[in-house]
């Protein structure tokens, strides 16, 4: 069963946009939230990532907030451009643990 | 630094063979995990390896196995394969808890 929930399944923005890729979980264990970024051909790259013990974090035009008591979190694409064009993964792993439970994925296209 | 090195990036089988997928892990990572990815069910994680000790295990059959040598490299063995077991299989490496660096990824195709 799967563990994170993500939404949206396909995602179009324009360029400039504000994409926003939500997550759920149920399993009050998980305290680690990464988002991967994945290119057709790639692996999944490490994009952020985030901790229960902050709401919100940025690095760079990512930022990931998150409800710790919604048990959900967001990861928001400031300015998006035509290269962040590519399927985005939530996940989250059990303090101590290695295994990553990830999200259906989003695919992103941001037109020109 | 090198990344994380699948090796090789394509294989093509037929149902009931055997096949052992190859995975060099960043320098001084000790720890290698598996996952499968399948335009169904995702990305699922099929094993984690630390030093040479498979610390967890995901909800796979057993045909699914792996190890892991003195190295760190790690090499996964899937036996009697079925026309289910087409996947890119990607291998990630940890130096820490939960940030893993992905390889690019074996993709198979049993036929």
């Amino acid at each position: 069963q799967q563990q994170v929930k993500q939404s949206p399944q396909s995602l179009i923005v324009q360029k400039g946009g504000i994409p926003i890729i939500n997550c759920a979980y149920e399993n009050t264990a998980f305290d680690y939230f990464p988002w991967y970024q994945q290119f057709p051909g790639k692996g999944p790259a490490l994009l952020i990532a985030i901790r229960p013990d902050v709401s919100e974090k940025k690095e760079g035009r990512f930022t990931i907030s998150f409800n710790k008591s919604a048990k959900q979190f967001s990861l928001h694409i400031m300015d998006s451009q035509p290269g962040d064009s590519a399927t985005y993964f939530c996940a989250a792993s059990i303090k101590g643990g290695y295994a990553l439970n990830f999200g259906k994925g989003t695919s992103l296209l941001v037109t020109p | 630094k090198a990344g994380v090195t699948q090796t090789p990036r394509y294989l093509i089988k037929t149902r009931g063979q055997q096949v052992t997928l190859s995975c060099s892990p960043i320098s001084g990572h000790r720890s290698v995990s598996w996952y499968q990815q399948t335009p169904g069910q995702g990305l699922q994680f099929l094993f984690e390896y630390f030093s040479e000790t498979q610390r967890n295990k995901g909800n796979f059959p057993g045909r699914f196995s792996g190890r892991q040598f003195s190295n760190s490299r790690s090499e996964m063995n899937v036996s009697t394969l079925e026309l289910g077991d087409s996947a890119l299989y990607l291998c990630a490496s940890s130096l820490g808890h939960g940030v893993q660096y992905f390889g690019a990824g074996t993709r198979l195709s049993v036929l």
